[in-house]
């Protein structure tokens, strides 16, 4: 069985500050990574994914992840954060042949001026 | 490109009425999967349907099904309904192509149960 680890339930972070959000998941196979973000009332939008190759994969809205397979985490990264990051980002996984994902329980990003 | 469409956004049933929600995929996606997203249990994997069949189901009670047309069309269908059914559920299609699990979400329907 897989499963997936948020850290931090929420996080808070001034505007233009850097910011890192933690996921670690475990699985006995080979994976798919997935981070997704929910604006309030709204599904879920990808944002990046990992699939294979490089372990640095970039996304949209300039946020980044990093595969780590050794430590089984795909952290969620972004240099500088604006007031319209503040949303809910999942991390999900997706391993062998099933067709679902599992997700984290999430994290609550929250950019203040 | 239009997205993947969700009926209704909200709605409203009491205690042991029964629902249907409705989903239309992104043209040319033939699977469809459901999620139920709430508060306490985050995203639960619901069912999947993939050519007018289910090809993998969660852990649900009977009262959750589900169904999918020919035009790859879904619905679910929640029967005897429970307070604890309120909930956010959230359809996602895909193309199934190298089945890379990548998925394209509606905005959901709410359903509130009293």
């Amino acid at each position: 069985a897989q499963s997936v680890t948020q850290l931090d339930s929420q996080v808070p972070v001034f505007e233009e500050a850097p910011v890192e959000l933690r996921c670690n998941y475990s699985s006995s196979v080979s994976v798919y990574l997935f981070w997704y973000v929910q604006y309030p009332n709204q599904g879920l939008q990808l944002l990046l994914k990992y699939l294979s190759g490089s372990t640095l994969v970039k996304g949209i809205n300039g946020f980044e992840a990093e595969f780590n397979k050794s430590q089984t985490s795909f952290h969620l990264r972004k240099p500088s954060v604006h007031i319209s990051d503040t949303a809910e980002y999942f991390c999900a996984v997706k391993s062998g042949t099933a067709s679902k994902l599992t997700f984290g329980t999430g994290t609550r990003l929250q950019v203040t001026l | 490109k239009a997205g993947v469409t969700q009926t209704p956004r909200y709605l409203i049933k009491t205690r042991g009425q029964q629902v249907t929600l409705s989903c239309s995929p992104i043209s040319g996606h033939r699977s469809v999967s459901w999620y139920q997203q709430t508060p306490g249990q985050g995203l639960q994997f619901l069912f999947e349907y993939f050519s007018e069949t289910q090809r993998n189901k969660g852990n649900f009670p009977g009262r959750f099904s589900g169904r999918q047309f020919s035009n790859s069309r879904s619905e679910m269908n929640v029967s005897t309904l429970e307070l604890g059914d309120s909930a956010l559920y959230l359809c996602a299609s895909a193309t199934d192509r190298a089945n890379t699990g990548e998925l394209f979400f509606g905005e959901g329907s709410r359903l509130t149960v009293l």
